[in-house]
């Protein structure tokens, strides 16, 4: 099993650009989130997806969209990127029947100029 | 909405030594309080979690204890080993969680 997988690994974007962040999962999890890391900080919470079909705002959704395309697979989109949003960006997954805890994927740094 | 702070910011501990982190939350509704460990440049890692109904729990080196009145838990590492060298951070919530700032926390051999 891969466990949770993220692409890019890095990225770097010119201000206004737009990318999406893709994750997926192996392990039949129902839940899956999208936290921002940045440096010297801990994780902030901007979108999760309880279930297949739904998706909440976390602690920092402003200038994000997700989109869980199905069980797997849970993306996240800068609409026109600034450098505020320059940031690790981490994928992680849970199954709820196993308590809740969250794996985590490797990571995209985003650089925006 | 939850709050997590974590105390200290930084942990210099000498080889052998322990280590204890400290965090507290506000939301009284929170149940599952994980740890993680994040080496540099790597992912978080879950190191040990305590759900609100057990109010201590130990693996080997490392032990979570959970005070719900007070709304606060800490983290214990006895022995201290220079791998143990990582930044810790502390979770509250439940399916969402909120994280605590971290401590980086270094052993000198």
């Amino acid at each position: 099993n891969a466990g949770v997988t993220q692409t890019p690994k890095f990225q770097v974007l010119k201000t206004g650009q737009s990318m999406t962040l893709q994750c997926a999962q192996d392990m039949n999890h129902n839940s899956m989130y999208w936290y921002r890391q940045d440096p010297g900080m801990g994780l902030r919470l901007i979108y999760y997806s309880a279930s297949e079909g739904t998706t909440d705002k976390g602690e920092v959704p402003n200038g994000y969209n997700v989109s869980r395309l199905n069980k797997r697979e849970f993306s996240l989109r800068l609409e026109s990127a600034a450098p505020s949003q320059t940031s690790v960006y981490f994928c992680a997954s849970s199954g709820q029947v196993i308590g809740y805890e969250q794996f985590f994927g490797p990571g995209t740094r985003l650089t925006v100029l | 909405g939850e709050n997590v702070e974590q105390h200290p910011s930084t942990l210099s501990v000498q080889e052998g030594d322990s280590a204890v982190i400290k965090c507290t939350y506000s939301d009284s509704a929170s149940n599952y309080f994980p740890w993680y460990k994040q080496e540099l440049g790597k992912r978080p890692q879950l190191i040990i979690d305590i759900r609100s109904n057990v109010g201590e729990k130990k693996d080997q080196r490392i032990a979570v204890t959970l005070n719900k009145t007070a709304k606060h838990f800490s983290l214990h590492i006895t022995e201290t080993q220079p791998e143990d060298s990582a930044v810790y951070f502390c979770a509250a919530g439940g399916n969402k969680l909120t994280f605590g700032g971290g401590t980086r926390v270094l052993v000198k051999p």
